[in-house]
């Protein structure tokens, strides 16, 4: 089991609404990614944040968001939620600096948006 | 753009027998190559991880890998399987340093164990 704690586990939105998840990073970590994982799908990398700033995003629009805060925890944001924004949500802390790190990933968040 | 293709959507073996799950990527250079094994509804945990160096690397479980230039495959191994190995596998691809968590996974392949 990972020190990677994300909250809340479960979460039920209507479309159009806002949503804000968390994540709690491993302890000695200072990186947070998030990634999107649809039913049925491989993961897809959403954002990172290192340092309290964006460090790279990938093919998502600018209605999903995010912050890090200064003890490297992270939340993320979506705005005018879509049906298609129903999946998993996970989120995975590294470290950057200091060699090769693996990215260790917390439980999930499991949004469903009706 | 780096890419990982997973050509399994679904495998059976019996348990006690080998496994083998096949991951081909496609990057320039260098990949930093994982890994993941995911059960119902939960996150990933790693498996095992390639950086550099030996190119057959050892992971958790039993597991080892193989990282095969000349056929952009690292493909994921074990001598005998276990019931509890049942789950969801995904190889995934990190571009460069710094990258081992802006990662692109493959669609998974789900694993079924039978007794």
């Amino acid at each position: 089991e990972t020190g990677v704690t994300q909250s809340p586990t479960h979460l039920i939105k209507t479309r159009g609404q806002q949503v804000t998840l968390r994540c709690s990073s491993q302890s000695g970590h200072n990186t947070v990614s998030w990634y999107q994982q649809a039913l049925g799908q491989g993961p897809q990398f959403i954002f990172q944040y290192y340092r309290e700033e964006e460090n790279g995003r990938g093919n998502f629009p600018p209605r999903f968001s995010g912050l890090q805060f200064p003890n490297y925890s992270s939340e993320l944001n979506v705005n005018a939620l879509e049906l298609d924004d129903s999946a998993l949500y996970l989120c995975a802390s590294s470290r950057l600096g200091g060699g090769h790190t693996e990215a260790f990933f917390g439980q999930g968040t499991r949004l469903t948006v009706v | 753009a780096q890419s990982v293709t997973q050509p399994d959507i679904h495998i059976t073996v019996s348990e006690g027998a080998s496994l083998e799950l096949r991951c081909n990527y496609s990057y320039g250079a260098t990949p930093y190559l994982f890994w993941y094994v995911q059960s119902p509804g939960q996150g990933l945990q790693l498996l095992l991880k390639y950086f550099s160096g030996d190119t057959l690397v050892q992971g958790i479980k039993g597991f080892e890998a193989e990282f095969k230039r000349s056929q952009s495959s690292f493909n994921l191994r074990k001598p005998s399987v276990h019931w509890s190995d049942a789950a969801e596998y995904f190889c995934a691809v990190g571009a460069g340093t710094g990258t081992a968590s802006k990662l692109t996974f493959g669609t998974g392949t789900r694993l079924q164990v039978t007794l």
